[in-house]
């Protein structure tokens, strides 16, 4: 595998369910992000993970739980979603001090019913 | 705050010329382009960090005015491939952390 992977790329659950999505970086990179794509709307910054610390969290809604176990790895945990919350969800990965160039991931279509 | 790009969207036939236009109402450390094709991630096509600074990407190219906090991107002799949605990135400190804007749509057709 090369670059940033997600799974699952589709994932439809209803608003009582707890699902996780996963994002995988293959480059070495030391800092990792959540971003969230609405239709007709601006890529919004959800999480940043520097060196595995959370550095960031855009008042995002408490149902949403980033969890980055290493440098490699990150996930996001899903709990009682909106239908609101329906969205293609991207993991990024950048090396903070050298290249601030962000390599997206295929990104998580999410469908809250 | 998340800049604003301008226009929204926008038809060119092969070998035409356009601009895309991004704003700040705060002053900028970077501004960063990426392009996204329909169902595909965002790739990264280049960051400017000097006011004044150009850059360039195959016969894509970009400016950063730091004063009036811009960045316009400048797709010369349009091809094919150059469809997709065009998003500028800013960073308003040395903090890795990126404001998108809206996105421009650019379709090329032969």
């Amino acid at each position: 595998e090369t670059g940033v992977t997600q799974t699952p790329r589709h994932l439809v659950m209803g608003m009582t369910n707890k699902k996780s999505l996963k994002c995988e970086q293959h480059l070495g990179h030391n800092a990792m992000y959540w971003y969230k794509q609405s239709a007709k709307k601006p890529l919004e910054l959800m999480f940043v993970y520097n060196f595995k610390e959370q550095t960031e969290n855009n008042s995002v809604p408490s149902r949403f739980s980033p969890e980055c176990p290493n440098s490699s790895h990150l996930f996001l945990h899903l709990h009682t979603l909106q239908p609101e919350d329906s969205a293609l969800y991207l993991c990024a990965s950048s090396q903070v001090g050298t290249s601030y160039e962000q390599y997206f991931g295929p990104g998580t279509r999410l469908t809250v019913t | 705050q998340q800049p604003v790009q301008s226009p929204q969207a926008v038809i060119l036939r092969e070998g035409e010329d356009a601009v895309i236009n991004c704003s700040s109402s705060k002053a900028l450390y970077s501004v960063h382009w990426y392009r996204q094709k329909h169902g595909e991630a965002p790739v990264f096509l280049m960051i400017l960090l000097k006011g004044g600074e150009q850059m360039r990407h195959e016969k894509i190219s970009a400016s950063f005015n730091e004063k009036k906090q811009q960045s316009s991107l400048y797709l010369t002799a349009s091809q094919l491939s150059y469809s997709g949605t065009y998003f500028c990135g800013t960073e308003r400190a040395n903090d890795y952390k990126l404001s998108f804007g809206a996105g421009t749509t650019v379709t090329v057709r032969a």
